[in-house]
């Protein structure tokens, strides 16, 4: 049990569009979910916190306006990037805390790399 | 604020041998949860072994143990009888607290030989 998905996989766009990444608990109701990003041979960098029925929380230094969350059910959160450039190009790993859980495991999606032209 | 740190940016090992992966971790919190997890080429996070700060015993998880030394505040994992395919990222992570999202530290990349 304990699924995570994300939809895409991977994705390339062109400068200035919109893309929307999906991440969905499978098996699991996830209250919270966490939206990260990662560089090549970096580590993880929180870019959010996921709360359902209300507004995400950001951490510092990233723009709530490019980085749209909506967390509209117990078991999806979406995340926008809004105006895509080649600098927003990168991997982005969304992960859920499984409601109920004795401890504040994640589970994580398998992750989805952008690429902006 | 929480910190960790891994020293190691990489290590080599030869299979069916140990190694132990270095994990300090920094935080004013009494409460807090230590992770381990791996992260393969292909990019996905998973789950290794978790240790409390109350626990009292060191956690094990199969071939892996968390040598929890809460005094030196390090976390470090240990791999035993390593196999080709446990060659990946491994980061260590911590979550303080009632909240749940996680600091990560930078990552040893591990690499088994034959």
């Amino acid at each position: 049990g304990a699924v995570v998905s994300q939809h895409p996989s991977w994705v390339i766009c062109k400068s200035g569009t919109s893309v929307k990444i999906e991440c969905r608990s499978l098996d699991f109701q996830a209250t919270t979910m966490f939206w990260y990003r990662q560089f090549p041979k970096q580590s993880l960098m929180l870019m959010a916190t996921s709360n359902e029925g209300s507004k995400a929380t950001y951490e510092q230094g990233v723009e709530k306006d490019k980085f749209l969350i909506n967390h509209a059910s117990l078991t999806l959160s979406t995340l926008t990037v809004t105006s895509a450039h080649p600098e927003d190009s990168s991997f982005y790993i969304c992960s859920a805390n499984r409601d109920g859980n004795s401890y504040n495991e994640q589970f994580f999606g398998p992750g989805t790399r952008l690429t902006v032209l | 604020a929480q910190k960790i740190t891994q020293t190691q940016p990489g290590m080599f090992v030869q299979e069916k041998e140990a190694v132990t992966l270095d994990c300090t971790y920094d935080t004013s919190d009494p409460s807090y949860g230590l992770f381990w997890y791996k992260q393969p080429s292909s990019g996905e996070m998973i789950f290794l072994i978790y240790q409390g700060s109350y626990d009292q015993q060191n956690a094990t998880e199969g071939r892996y143990s968390l040598n929890f030394q809460k005094a030196r505040k390090s976390a470090n994992l240990v791999i035993s009888a390593s196999q080709l395919g446990d060659s990946a990222m491994y980061f260590c992570a911590m979550s303080t607290g009632t909240a749940s999202k996680l600091t990560f530290g930078t990552g040893t990349r591990l690499q088994v030989t034959l």
